[in-house]
């Protein structure tokens, strides 16, 4: 069967500090992949998303970039954090036509 | 017009009682619906999908879509305590792997 990884659970970091979070999947190949925001009190919203290797689509402007350098590792990075980066990290993945699976997140918060 | 419109809640139903979710959308191409469940502090989890016009039955759980009115609904019968969560509506057009998220209902069932 299929399962997500995604770590660290949780994550406090300085304002202008580095940012690196993982993900990755077993059990499938090719899996399409997605990193969500989860603001408090809000809606998911979209970061990434990638249908395999090396391509990367962004959703939304910001401080963020991903990469994805094996077929199952997808990564959310930044070179200096913001305040507004704080929130609550999903990775996600699925297969064409499938819905999508969540990792157990990360809660990222900036000090 | 957002794209998925959810009320946010609190939805409040006894125990035992039938407790009802409605999610609209506004792309008529849309082409698969999900209901995603996600517990305060966790990351969300598929419950229901549906595809065609008409209702799906999972245990406790009736997905019903209607793609004329351009709605779909989620009803839980004999709600108990732990059904408490915020539910999601998603939903995924045609020509794109991506899911478009409503902001959820809160569901509080009380004991």
């Amino acid at each position: 069967s299929q399962t997500i990884h995604q770590w660290p659970a949780t994550l406090v970091q300085p304002v202008g500090s580095p940012l690196s979070l993982e993900c990755t999947v077993e059990g499938t190949s090719n899996p399409n992949l997605y990193w969500y925001r989860q603001a408090a009190g809000r809606g998911l919203q979209l970061l990434f998303y990638s249908v395999g290797i090396g391509q990367i689509s962004s959703e939304v402007p910001q401080n963020l970039s991903a990469s994805r350098p094996q077929d199952r590792q997808f990564i959310l990075s930044s070179k200096k954090l913001l305040l507004s980066d704080s929130g609550f990290y999903l990775c996600a993945w699925s297969t064409t036509g499938q819905p999508q699976h969540f990792g157990d997140g990360t809660r990222l918060s900036i000090l | 017009q957002k794209e998925v419109e959810q009320n946010s809640g609190p939805l409040s139903v006894p125990e035992g009682a039938i407790a009802s979710l409605n999610c609209t959308y506004s792309d008529r191409g849309s082409q698969s619906f999900f209901w995603y469940r996600q517990y305060s502090g966790k990351s969300p989890e598929l419950i229901m999908s549906i595809y065609s016009n008409g209702d799906k039955e999972d245990g406790r759980f009736t997905a019903q879509l209607n793609k004329a009115s351009q709605y779909v609904s989620l009803l839980i019968r004999d709600s108990q305590p732990s059904d408490s969560a915020t539910y999601l509506c998603a939903i995924k057009g045609g020509a794109t792997n991506k899911l478009i998220f409503g902001t959820g209902t809160l569901l509080a069932v009380q004991p």
